[in-house]
């Protein structure tokens, strides 16, 4: 199955800074998407994109299938931005919905 | 709904013993998944009901696990003989299908077995 590696596994931020979050996988994807999980433990869908370019406020991802990655940008981070980010990535076909979770970046802001 | 909702948030239970897990989509939504994530772990796939297709359940850790989705809403996922290391959250998670699968998890369920 489809393989899901995502970079740095942990970062650390002053509030304000500016941060990159990396994803890799390992095969085709139509269905690709970005969450983040808060200290309490709900999931949070950040971005449904299998490919090009979104942006929600101070967050925006690429997805450039062709080469095989995706891109979280956090912005003028702040404390509650803490948490673990999770990309998932699925293949299609008859369970196009189905998805791989990377490992998490956990990221702790500091105030 | 207007949200994910999932019963109970918390399951204590003793070895051996049966349980059942519950998942009340977003009305309108096709698509039902269920993961688990166990303890600083990552979310592991278990099923997932797409309409009145049959299930993917390629996931499913063995015969102990099994789900149904009645009415194409409400879905229940069955431990049966329930062992420690199915000590995890199980997570559950819809989309609308069609050409948006973005997912909308609940608070998930954390089951201990002891």
């Amino acid at each position: 199955g489809i393989q899901v590696e995502q970079s740095p596994p942990d970062l650390i931020l002053q509030e304000g800074a500016n941060s990159t979050l990396r994803c890799n996988f390992s095969d085709s994807v139509n269905n690709l998407q970005w969450f983040h999980q808060n200290p309490w433990g709900q999931l949070i869908n950040l971005f449904y994109i299998p490919s090009g370019t979104k942006q929600n406020g101070r967050l925006s991802a690429t997805t450039v299938a062709t080469e095989r990655y995706s891109l979280l940008y956090i912005s003028s981070s702040q404390t509650t931005d803490s948490g673990v980010y999770f990309c998932a990535a699925g293949t299609g076909g008859t369970s196009y919905g189905k998805l791989t979770f990377g490992q998490g970046t956990i990221l702790t802001v500091h105030p | 709904g207007a949200g994910v909702s999932q019963s109970p948030s918390n399951k204590v239970t003793e070895k051996g013993k049966d349980v059942e897990l519950r998942c009340d989509p977003i009305s309108g939504h096709t698509a039902l998944y269920w993961y688990r994530q166990s303890l600083g772990q990552g979310l592991e796939f278990l099923i997932y009901f797409q309409g009145n297709s049959a299930p993917d359940k390629s996931g499913l850790p063995s015969d102990r696990f099994s789900a149904e989705r009645t009415g194409g809403s409400v879905s229940t996922l069955t431990i049966q003989r329930t062992q420690q290391e199915d000590s995890a959250v199980y997570l559950c998670a819809s989309s609308h299908g069609g050409t948006d699968y973005g997912y909308t998890f609940g608070s998930g369920t954390r089951l201990t077995v002891v």
